[in-house]
């Protein structure tokens, strides 16, 4: 029972490169979640998902992508890095979207230089 | 949107000493969270706390929906302890999660 599964733990990218962030629950949840962390700041949502072919906008979604193929993986797509997108990322899942107990990854470092 | 914010911003404790932390939120909620952020950037999840009293060891919980707040305990408070708290909520509108600025948590040997 890994829980939320997040890869890579660390990356650094060059401005303009492309990466993609992958997440992975075991927990057949329906719903999950893209948070980024800038630093000494909470949580801001990126992007969400409410099941398979199903993603939205969250709070902060401009320079991202993402994609729901399956129930268990919702990876993000950084496609030109720019500095203001170094933080750190989350992904969390939920079997309800609202009122539900939210699992999270252990998150990934990014540094575009 | 929902509003959370969380008091003392920063706090500093001998090893030892009891806390307590506040979250206060603006509208209704279904979910309450609390979490503590370790010094390596883990989030650990602490509480699901949408209303009552819950405990866990030396920490416990206790959220009053009706007044919109929520207070997380910590007695006999250890260096481990160390790190950032945050609260966090789902609003009644779609919008899921929305995270206090959180309370810097240090704990002194």
């Amino acid at each position: 029972n890994a829980g939320v599964t997040q890869t890579p733990k660390f990356r650094i990218l060059k401005i303009g490169q492309s990466m993609t962030l992958q997440c992975t629950q075991d927990m057949n949840h329906n719903y999950m979640y893209w948070y980024r962390q800038d630093p000494g700041m909470g949580l801001k949502l990126i992007y969400y998902s409410v099941g398979a072919g199903i993603t939205d906008k969250g709070e902060v979604p401009n320079g991202y992508n993402v994609s729901r193929s399956t129930t268990e993986d919702f990876p993000l797509r950084l496609e030109l890095a720019a500095p203001s997108q170094t933080s750190v990322y989350f992904c969390a899942s939920s079997y309800l979207f609202l009122g539900a107990e939210a699992f999270f990854g252990q998150g990934t470092r990014l540094t575009v230089v | 949107g929902i509003q959370v914010e969380q008091s003392p911003p920063d706090l500093i404790l001998q090893e030892g000493a009891n806390s307590t932390l506040r979250c206060n939120f603006s509208d209704s909620v279904n979910n309450l969270q609390w979490f503590h952020q370790n010094p390596w950037g883990q989030l650990i999840n602490l509480f699901y706390i949408p209303s009552g009293t819950k405990q866990n060891g030396r920490l416990s919980a206790t959220t009053v929906a009706t007044e919109r707040y929520s207070l997380l305990y910590i007695s006999s408070s250890q260096t481990t302890d160390s790190g950032v708290y945050f609260c966090a909520v789902d609003g009644n509108y779609g919008q899921n999660f929305v995270f206090g600025p959180g309370t810097r948590l240090s704990v002194l040997p």
